[in-house]
């Protein structure tokens, strides 16, 4: 069974630092990985899907990389802003997509 | 991407009644269907399955006779919580996908149900 780990679960930093959000998953069988931002009590915003024959994915400040051999993730915010205080949602796609339970990040201004 | 819509929004009922909530895509057949469960500060659960015509796939610890799941047409699924209890108070979120495998998924804007 696919189990999905995000780490940290939680993260405060300061605006403008660079960080990184981390995510592992124990099937490398998979056809996707997908990053989403969930803001409180709202659904889910697509940020980023990395297909199983790509490496990276970028948009903007974010950049999310694959490792599917090692079964690893990992999205990079650039010069982070109070604007990106959100849960970040890590999940993999076989059959349906299974969801990490997230880092809520915090950014200070 | 892809828009799915979800309604109600938020829903509020008596214990014991059932509560209906509607899945519709909007610019694509959804050739699968799936419902997703997420509990206050908790992250999403994969609670079923749903292709076109075909009988719903249950994650295992999800009642099937309590939660029902009809995936009529390519662009319609409905998930009817039965004889709701507080505790079935929850955000449900439904997707959908033009097929399985590397498609992506389009996720509904989610129904809060909370059940008296």
């Amino acid at each position: 069974k696919q189990e999905v780990t995000q780490i940290p679960a939680a993260l405060s930093v300061p605006e403008g630092e660079n960080l990184v959000l981390n995510c592992s998953f124990t099937d490398s069988a998979i056809y996707n990985l997908q990053w989403f931002r969930q803001d409180p009590g709202k659904g889910l915003t697509s940020l980023l899907l990395i297909q199983s024959s790509q490496r990276e994915q970028t948009s903007g400040r974010l950049n999310a990389s694959l490792d599917k051999s090692s079964g690893r993730s990992t999205l990079y915010i650039a010069a982070s802003q109070p604007g990106d205080s959100a849960t970040y949602l890590c999940a993999v796609r076989r059959d349906a997509l299974i969801f990490g339970k997230g880092t809520t990040l915090s950014v200070s201004s | 991407g892809a828009v799915v819509s979800q309604h109600p929004s938020w829903v509020i009922c008596k214990s014991g009644t059932s509560v209906k909530i509607e899945c519709r895509s909007l610019d694509f057949q959804a050739t699968t269907m799936f419902w997703y469960r997420q509990f206050p500060k908790q992250s999403l659960m994969l609670m079923a399955t749903s292709n076109e015509g075909s009988k719903a796939t249950y994650e295992q610890g999800v009642e099937k006779d309590k939660f029902l799941i009809n995936h009529a047409s390519l662009t319609l699924s409905t998930l009817t919580v039965t004889s709701a209890h507080p505790e079935d108070s929850s955000f449900y979120i439904c997707s959908a996908a033009g097929t399985s495998g590397p498609n992506e998924q389009f996720f509904g804007p989610g129904t809060r149900l909370t059940v008296l």
